[in-house]
């Protein structure tokens, strides 16, 4: 079955603890991405690949890392967390190109206290 | 700005009934516009994708409607059907940068009641 898996799912940490949020896709897409989701607010992107070892900052990237080391596999590291941080995360891929459908993965809600 | 809009914000509706949320975008270039379902607590999941030269695509009971030179859409949904309860997502894509940037509305959240 095509999907994207994220985990953890849900996460509840303490101001400063390093974390990482890993995501995994069995689709073999080229193009990975990061969203944070938050109330009232669309979903805005993070950071994303465009493939092994190609990363870029999307809108929001600031506190945050992501590496691309293999193909399925794009972790979204918090070195230091913060509370403004706190937020509901997706990870999507796609193929590239213009029309392609674009898969989001289940969402870790994460809470920095 | 790259901006997209959505209405209403929220809406509740009667099981059976039909309803129509919109959208309303300043995205330049357009490249195509998406309509999205996240159920609660889940990941947004695809309804429709359209270019600017398609005016309807349908998804079942769903059918969607562009407009590329008013740059609104709108997502009618026909019968509705308790399990259509979550939030309606619209989403444009600039493909400007060589891939698909894509620009998130806060969504529409409905709720059908039985």
């Amino acid at each position: 079955e095509a999907q994207v898996t994220q985990n953890p799912r849900y996460l509840i940490t303490v101001t400063g603890k390093k974390l990482t949020v890993t995501c995994s896709q069995n689709m073999n897409h080229e193009y990975m991405s990061w969203y944070r989701q938050d109330p009232g607010l669309g979903l805005r992107q993070i950071y994303y690949s465009m493939n092994v070892e190609v990363t870029d900052k999307g809108d929001v990237p600031e506190g945050y890392k992501v590496s691309r080391k293999e193909k399925r596999n794009f972790p979204l590291i918090l070195e230091s967390p913060s509370p403004n941080q706190t937020s509901l995360y997706f990870c999507a891929s796609t193929e590239t190109g213009g029309l392609n459908e674009q898969y989001f993965g289940p969402g870790t809600r994460l809470t920095v206290t | 700005k790259n901006q997209v809009e959505q209405s209403p914000q929220s809406l509740i509706i009667l099981e059976g009934k039909n309803c129509t949320l919109q959208c309303n975008y300043t995205v330049s270039p357009f490249s195509n516009l998406r309509w999205y379902k996240q159920d609660t607590g889940r990941g947004p999941v695809s309804l429709t994708i359209m270019t600017f030269s398609e005016n309807t695509k349908s998804n079942g009971r769903y059918t969607a409607t562009l407009d590329a030179d008013t740059k609104q859409s709108s997502l009618h949904i026909t019968a509705s059907q308790l399990s259509d309860s979550a939030s309606y997502i619209c989403v444009v894509s600039d493909f400007s940068g060589g891939y698909n940037k894509l620009i998130f509305g806060a969504g529409t959240r409905l709720a059908v009641h039985p």
